[in-house]
């Protein structure tokens, strides 16, 4: 089974929708974090927790917002869609513990968003 | 400017070649440098992980930063179908080490 595993992995939704996008890990990392990817702009950092307790701003968060429900588990809200949050969304785990591979993320396989 | 350039391809290389595939960047705090590849579809994966300056080798692949210029790069040897993906490099400093900095992708095609 996979480390990081995300839902639904294909979605398709219209305009001011609500959607919900979840990740879950069985790695035992306490840190968690959710990305857009739109092609040739890379990665975009949307939020980012490092504990149940503890959730943060990434670079590109208006419009979104985030839930920690667990330590292994990080959800990732559309409040109301719109055309340009059409993106791979993934979300990816790092253990702020291993000293030998500091913050080193791993990914889930991604969920692949359209907003008509 | 983007903190981390990295040319998007695609590169088109036949089977066995040597693959060059290079990232440069502007903030000499960086120290933690990696490499991910991502198959179409799939979501990045870890290659190369590498701390500070000097040369990294794992199988056909060799990690190198040169933190002097601000350029990293990695190395395919003997370069397969199968390697055929996109490349993207990643970075980020000791205060802020869970913040990573993307470069935006190579795409590589290596031909039978």
């Amino acid at each position: 089974d996979a480390d990081v595993t995300q839902t639904p992995r294909n979605r398709i939704t219209k305009t001011g929708k609500r959607i919900m996008l979840e990740c879950s890990q069985t790695k035992g990392h306490d840190r968690m974090y959710w990305y857009r990817q739109d092609p040739g702009l890379g990665l975009q950092l949307i939020y980012y927790s490092f504990d149940v307790k503890d959730i943060n701003k990434g670079e590109i968060s208006d419009g979104y917002s985030v839930s920690r429900q667990a330590q292994a588990k990080f959800s990732l809200s559309l409040e109301s869609a719109i055309p340009n949050q059409t993106a791979l969304y993934f979300c990816a785990t790092s253990d702020s513990r291993d000293r030998d591979l500091t913050d080193t993320q791993y990914f889930g396989p991604g969920t692949r968003l359209t907003v008509l | 400017q983007k903190e981390v350039e990295q040319d998007p391809g695609p590169l088109s290389v036949p089977e066995g070649a040597i693959v060059s595939l290079n990232c440069t960047y502007s903030n000499s705090a960086f120290q933690y440098f990696m490499w991910y590849r991502q198959y179409s579809r799939k979501g990045p994966e870890l290659l190369m992980y590498t701390y500070s300056s000097g040369n990294k080798e794992d199988g056909r692949f060799t990690a190198q930063v040169d933190k002097s210029s601000k350029y990293i790069s990695l190395f395919i040897r003997d370069s397969q179908p199968s390697d055929s993906a996109t490349y993207l490099c990643a970075m980020s400093a000791p205060d802020s080490s869970y913040k990573l900095i993307f470069g935006s992708g190579t795409r590589l095609l290596v031909r039978p």
